[in-house]
């Protein structure tokens, strides 16, 4: 069985400060990690993903994701927050063996001016 | 490029009645998926097309969720009867292949049962 946690239902944030929403993951064999957002009343928008190669994964809007093994983890990261940031981040993964996401509960982002 | 869409974007019944909610996906997109999330909680896997066949309904609550994709096309989810237990909001999303790719979701479909 997979399965994602999020461990904070919220994270709240400076504008221009780093901002880290944080993910850890269970799958039996090799992950595929994804990081979708939901803006207010707006569908689920891929963000980046990691399969394979570099651990340290950069997609849109400047967001980067770091994947550890040994820790199981695929944190989202950003250097800076802006307000419009604020949204809620949802992490998922997929053992490479099947072809169903597993998402975890979310994460509410709250950038503050 | 048209996006997934769903309707209807939210729809209030009372227990005991029926609903079907539909998507349509991305157009070429051979697999479609439906989720579920409820208020708070995790984004929940409910079943998965390949053009027409179920590749994957293990997500499916109960005989009260039917599921169909008639042609390979659209999608709808039929809940009958309805119980309050099955408000949320249910997600449509598509994508070209199995291997590595991204889902793209619709809006999503909030369906309140009092």
């Amino acid at each position: 069985a997979q399965s994602v946690a999020q461990p904070e239902d919220q994270v709240n944030v400076a504008e221009g400060n780093p901002l880290t929403v944080k993910c850890t993951y269970s799958v039996s064999g090799n992950p595929y990690l994804f990081w979708y957002v939901q803006y207010p009343n707006r569908g689920l928008q891929f963000l980046l993903k990691y399969i394979t190669g570099d651990n340290l994964v950069k997609g849109s809007y400047g967001f980067e994701a770091e994947f550890n093994k040994s820790q199981t983890s695929f944190h989202l990261k950003k250097p800076s927050a802006l307000v419009s940031d604020s949204a809620l981040y949802f992490c998922a993964v997929r053992d490479s063996g099947y072809s169903t996401l597993t998402f975890g509960k979310g994460t509410m982002l709250l950038v503050s001016p | 490029e048209a996006g997934v869409t769903q309707f209807p974007s939210h729809s209030v019944i009372e227990k005991g009645q029926t609903v079907t909610l539909r998507c349509d996906p991305i157009s070429g997109h051979d697999n479609l998926y439906w989720y579920r999330r409820v208020m708070g909680k995790e984004i929940k896997f409910l079943l998965h097309f390949v053009k027409e066949s179920k590749q994957d309904e293990s997500g499916m609550p109960n005989n009260r969720f039917l599921a169909e994709r008639t042609g390979g096309t659209y999608s709808t989810l039929k809940v009958q009867p309805a119980e309050l237990e099955d408000s949320g909001v249910y997600f449509c999303a598509s994508s070209l292949g199995l291997n590595t790719g991204e889902l793209f979701f619709g809006e999503g479909s909030r369906l309140t049962v009092l």
